[in-house]
């Protein structure tokens, strides 16, 4: 088994539709966890880090779920810029280096 | 700001050939990575410096080294390219320590061709 897993898609969505993504990881002392976006043959981009509480960033909800040790990422009201491969990040501290990345999950949002 | 800058965006090399890939950061970072991402799967961990001085291994350490030359720079080498190591390698850095939250900053990438 993985220690981080995604659902790869593709997603294909219209635009305005609501879709979520989940992502779970496999060791219970994880203790940072972030949403990045990466558009095709660029680089990855932080969208949001992912806190215990849940948290909020416009049309983009993270949530973190302990117990089921897994974390979701809804994006409401989808533009079409949001197409883009979402990868999901696991990180225990203080080893800096112990960072795992899922594979990816691919939304394309169309008109 | 420039964030992270890696040195070439493109290369193609012969088997057996050698390299170094450059990595900056002016973010005063003490943590910087070298990933690799292969079409289709997530970021691998090549090596790590959790701060200047220091240097681990990650998930692929295999056929690289790297050197921490300062605080701003970490240097990837491929000493003999394999057909394998053909990739897209991106550099990454963060503040270190147990700041939370933060994530890391990533360079724009080199796309590296081993034929």
């Amino acid at each position: 088994r993985k220690e981080v897993e995604q659902d790869p898609g593709p997603f294909n969505v219209p635009e305005g539709a609501t879709v979520a993504f989940n992502c779970t990881y496999s060791n219970s002392a994880s203790q940072s966890f972030f949403w990045y976006r990466q558009d095709c043959r660029k680089e990855p981009k932080l969208l949001m880090s992912v806190y215990s509480s849940g948290n909020e960033d416009g049309r983009f909800t993270a949530q973190l779920n302990r117990a089921s040790q897994y974390i979701s990422l809804l994006i409401r009201d989808s533009k079409l810029s949001d197409s883009a491969t979402y990868l999901c990040v696991v990180i225990l501290w203080p080893n800096a280096g112990k960072s795992t990345f899922g594979d990816g999950t691919t939304l394309t949002v169309k008109p | 700001n420039a964030g992270v800058t890696q040195t070439p965006k493109f290369q193609v090399l012969k088997t057996g050939q050698s390299m170094t890939l450059q990595c900056a950061q002016d973010m005063n970072h003490n943590s910087m990575y070298w990933y690799r991402q292969d079409p289709g799967m997530g970021l691998r961990l090549i090596y790590y410096s959790a701060s200047e001085g220091t240097t681990d291994k990650g998930e692929v350490p295999n056929g690289y080294n790297v050197s921490r030359l300062n605080k701003r720079e970490f240097s990837l080498r491929l000493e003999s390219a394999a057909p394998s190591q053909t990739s897209v390698y991106f550099c990454a850095s963060s503040p270190g320590g147990q700041i939370l939250g933060y994530g890391y900053t990533f360079g724009s990438g080199t796309r590296l061709t081993v034929v």
